[in-house]
């Protein structure tokens, strides 16, 4: 099993809802990740899990929450957003090479969000 | 620091025509790895191809190639007799072996291919 999924595939909110995104992989990978990607721009990263411990936050702001339940599970928990955090959320999963951290990204088919 | 450029905006090519799609990449480390995704309109970022800074042998796989050069930091991508189905956001990217150094995207070539 080669794949990274993710649920939902769309989601519409409005700015006092909360959410959440899930994301799993049987890869057996101990890195995951969350990315954000605007339309016509490359996926910017937001968390990274290594070994299901948060090891890099790029400055996302607290409205975004991560967490990872297991080795296998990725979420990212959302709460009171706003209309430019609409976007498309990716998750990723490598396994860390033998003297790095990480390796080449499996991404999954992505969540597309609509903050009204 | 890293870097990603990816000097093509946009590319549109006949089918069965090649097309090279540029990367041109900066890093102060002298271990790294390079790579390349597809993005179909689908969404989903699929893996093509890693690099590593010590395998500058070029690879083929199919009718895609890949052009790893040191001297000039480039690691171009060669699409040969390009199909429709090629029609894709392609990024190559750049992670530093450094640590905690994940993926450093360049902005993306958008590949249209015309039947």
């Amino acid at each position: 099993d080669t794949e990274v999924t993710q649920t939902p595939k769309h989601l519409v909110m409005g700015m006092t809802n909360k959410k959440s995104l899930k994301c799993e992989q049987h890869m057996g990978h101990r890195a995951m990740y969350w990315y954000k990607q605007k339309a016509k721009k490359p996926p910017e990263l937001m968390f990274v899990y290594s070994y299901e411990k948060l090891s890099i936050n790029e400055s996302v702001p607290s409205r975004f929450s991560p967490e990872c339940p297991n080795s296998s599970l990725l979420n990212l928990h959302l709460h009171a957003l706003q209309p430019e955090d609409s976007a498309l959320y990716l998750c990723a999963s490598s396994q860390p090479l033998a003297g790095t951290t990480y390796n080449e990204q499996f991404f999954g088919p992505g969540t597309r969000l609509t903050v009204l | 620091a890293q870097k990603v450029t990816q000097a093509q905006t946009e590319i549109s090519v006949v089918e069965k025509e090649d097309v090279t799609l540029d990367c041109v990449y900066e890093t102060r480390d002298t271990t790294y790895y390079l790579f390349w995704y597809k993005q179909p309109p689908s969404g989903e970022l699929v893996f093509l191809i890693r690099r590593n800074s010590f395998d500058e042998q070029n690879e083929i796989s199919g009718r895609y190639s890949w052009n790893f050069q040191k001297s000039t930091s480039s690691f171009n991508f060669t699409i040969t007799a390009s199909q429709v189905v090629d029609s894709a956001v392609y990024f190559c990217a750049l992670s530093e072996d450094s640590g905690n150094t994940p993926l450093v995207f360049g902005k993306g070539t958008r590949l249209s291919v015309i039947a």
